[in-house]
């Protein structure tokens, strides 16, 4: 059983719709992660979220994204009004500790989105 | 930014033979993780290095965190062909949450 699940494994929306992506860690991980990887492209980060708030967010992580821990197990990102170019696989990945000696990040399989 | 430059971009050998790739940072990085990825899934940790110097082995796997802290080196051995797959570095700095990921190296291994 993979220690993280993400749903759905793939979405097609339609552009300006709302999208959300979920994560189900396993375990209590403290820190979650969302990162996104365009077709043939490398893996960037968009998120950080520990303690129930953002900790860190990149630059592509504009108004249009939100993540929120609504029930203390699912960790989601809304994707408000999707673009064209938001079509990417989106990973979750979590983290038991960032202390030195950590484990580093486990990543979910992702979500395939496709906005047409 | 900071940048990940990883090489090569693509590699195609044949079976048994070792590989090796690098990543190189214009800035220091305080942990050094390699991962692969194949078609349709996400990238899965194979080592995971915490200090400048450790060299670290997972299996036919051994990677390094360069001296410089700028750096590292992932090898693999006698390859087989469940090796295939994009490999990744990522490297975290003092201060920050996030991975930065390089652009992958592509291992192609001819049977």
């Amino acid at each position: 059983e993979p220690e993280v699940t993400q749903t759905p494994s793939h979405q097609v929306t339609q552009m300006g719709q709302e999208v959300i992506l979920r994560c189900v860690p396993i375990s209590n991980h403290l820190y979650f992660y969302w990162y996104r990887q365009i077709l043939g492209q490398k893996v960037e980060f968009l998120v950080s979220f520990y303690n129930n708030e953002i900790s860190e967010k990149s630059e592509i992580f504009d108004d249009q994204f939100s993540v929120e821990r609504p029930d203390g197990s699912n960790f989601t990102l809304k994707i408000r009004s999707t673009k064209l170019e938001d079509s990417a696989m989106y990973f979750c990945a979590i983290e038991l500790t960032i202390r030195t000696g950590g484990d580093g990040y486990t990543f979910g399989s992702g979500t395939r989105l496709t906005v047409v | 930014g900071q940048q990940l430059n990883q090489s090569p971009q693509s590699m195609f050998i044949q079976e048994g033979e070792d590989v090796s790739m690098n990543c190189t940072s214009s800035s220091i990085f305080n942990t050094w993780l390699w991962y692969k990825q194949e078609p349709g899934e996400g990238p899965v940790l194979l080592i995971a290095l915490y200090k400048a110097g450790e060299l670290t082995s997972n299996g036919r796997l051994t990677a390094q965190f360069g001296i410089t802290r700028k750096d590292s080196f992932l090898n693999i051995s006698a390859s087989i062909p469940s090796d295939v797959g994009i490999y990744f570095c990522a490297g975290r700095a003092s201060g920050t949450y996030k991975y930065i990921f390089g652009t992958g190296t592509r291992l192609k291994v001819l049977a």
